[in-house]
């Protein structure tokens, strides 16, 4: 079964400052797919950055990049130089590697993140 | 292009009503996803479909859900009898074909309450 985990709830940043957000996942498939979404107040889900398992350099988007350790199961994802419009919810997503899952994803619990000014 | 459209943005239903939510995926994609989100929590899996076919309904609950996407025309999740354990956001997600590198594109949800 898969699973995903993110053990912060909660994280202030100050503004400009740079931010880790952990996630850590369990799988047995050996094709995966990893996600980070965020989830602003106003409730949508906005597509940030993508990085597949057999992928060897760390996916990178603007701002945001992709820690990807595959021995240690983790996809940290940074956000580099924090603007106050980066407060959400951040949330870590993993598609399973079987063709019968098509694009199924699996979900962690999320990371609140409030930048300061 | 538009994006996943769902409507309506915000249900409210009494207990015991039935709450129909509807999704228009991407034009050009034939596969749906359904994903529920309770307060403060993640986005859990719901149903994954096809045209026509349920490809995978492991995350609905046995009783009075279903969803279906016709050849024409939107994907509807259905709950009848809704009870106030159902009140949640409620997500769809299409996507061109049934896996590949590109992410899924989330419409921005409908708010169920159930009052």
């Amino acid at each position: 079964a898969q699973k995903i985990t993110q053990t912060q709830p909660g994280m202030f940043v100050q503004e400009k400052e740079a931010v880790t957000l952990d996630c850590t996942y369990d799988t047995s498939d050996q094709s995966y797919g990893l996600f980070w979404y965020k989830q602003p107040s106003s409730g949508e889900m906005i597509f940030l950055i993508y990085q597949g398992s057999y992928d060897e350099q760390n996916a990178t988007e603007g701002r945001y990049s992709l820690n990807f350790q595959k021995a240690r199961k983790s996809a940290n994802l940074v956000i580099s130089a924090s603007q106050l419009g980066d407060s959400a919810m951040y949330f870590c997503a993993m598609r399973e590697g079987s063709r019968a899952a098509g694009n199924k994803l699996t979900f962690g619990g999320g990371t609140r993140v409030l930048v300061k000014p | 292009n538009a994006g996943v459209m769902q409507n309506p943005r915000h249900l409210v239903r009494r207990r015991g009503q039935e709450a129909r939510l509807r999704c228009s995926p991407v034009k050009g994609h034939s596969h749906v996803y359904w994903y529920r989100q309770l307060p403060e929590e993640g986005l859990k899996f719901m149903v994954y479909l096809q045209k026509e076919n349920i490809i995978d309904e492991s995350g609905m609950p046995k009783e009075r859900f279903s969803a279906e996407f016709p050849k024409e025309g939107p994907s509807i999740l259905r709950i009848q009898q809704v009870v106030r354990g159902d009140s949640a956001a409620y997500f769809c997600a299409s996507s061109i074909a049934g896996q590949g590198n590109s992410p899924l594109h989330f419409g921005n949800g409908t708010r169920l309450t159930v009052t």
